[in-house]
């Protein structure tokens, strides 16, 4: 069973709009929670990561976001996109047992001016 | 402050050859991870190592494939008899298990072209 998803292939937005991007997990013990973001023909870069306590995290280049239990959901959110957040975004799932991360397929993230 | 560095980060070799792939990841990690990508997909993992040890060995490694780490410091990544569906973007990453729910520090990857 697939331990992280992303349900969208893609999201598109308009420059100055709001961003979600979309990851669900599935229930196995404790999750730790990732996004990573990914430019072409490059390695991934951490943006942030839930751990425990608030459910709301905050991490680089203003993205944010809310870890819920009961949805068993992890959804990556920017108030007002930039045309430079156009990326591949991909979110991970690391559990208390676990060495390894799983990562989602990935989103891409296109947006206009 | 260094990242993760891989090398090469390109190569191209033909089918059946062998090809080795280096890691070097931030000096006080002791974790390092393999990953594959293909273009427009999540990566899969492969392998991690936490110092020496390998600890854990995807399915998706066949025997043609071996890594090591050997002093716990940088990894090597083999494939041998390649294989046209080898061709793929091969990340390392690593972190420091110091703290719960460490992230992980990715290289640029090295992209494997078999012809």
């Amino acid at each position: 069973a697939q331990s992280v998803a992303q349900p969208e292939d893609q999201v598109n937005v308009a420059e100055g709009n709001p961003l979600t991007v979309k990851c669900t997990y599935s229930v196995s013990g404790n999750p730790y929670l990732f996004w990573y973001v990914q430019y072409p023909n490059r390695g991934l870069q951490f943006l942030l990561k839930y751990i425990t306590g608030d459910n709301l995290v905050k991490g680089s280049y203003g993205f944010e976001a809310e870890f819920n239990k009961s949805q068993t959901s992890f959804h990556l959110k920017k108030p007002s996109a930039l045309v430079s957040d156009s990326a591949l975004y991909f979110c991970a799932v690391r559990y208390d047992s676990w060495g390894k991360f799983q990562f989602g397929a990935g989103t891409q993230v296109v947006v206009t001016p | 402050d260094t990242g993760v560095s891989q090398d090469p980060r390109h190569k191209i070799t033909k089918r059946g050859q062998n090809v080795t792939f280096r890691c070097d990841p931030i000096s006080e990690h002791n974790r390092l991870y393999w990953y594959r990508q293909t273009l427009g997909q999540g990566p899969e993992f492969l392998t991690y190592f936490q110092n020496e040890a390998q600890l854990e060995k995807s399915r998706l490694l066949s025997d043609r494939f071996s890594a090591e780490r050997p002093k716990g410091s940088f990894s090597t990544l083999e494939i041998q008899r390649t294989e046209q569906g080898d061709s793929a973007m091969y990340l390392c990453a690593s972190s420091y298990d110091r703290d719960r729910g460490p992230e992980l520090f990715f290289g640029e990857g090295s992209r494997l072209t078999v012809l």
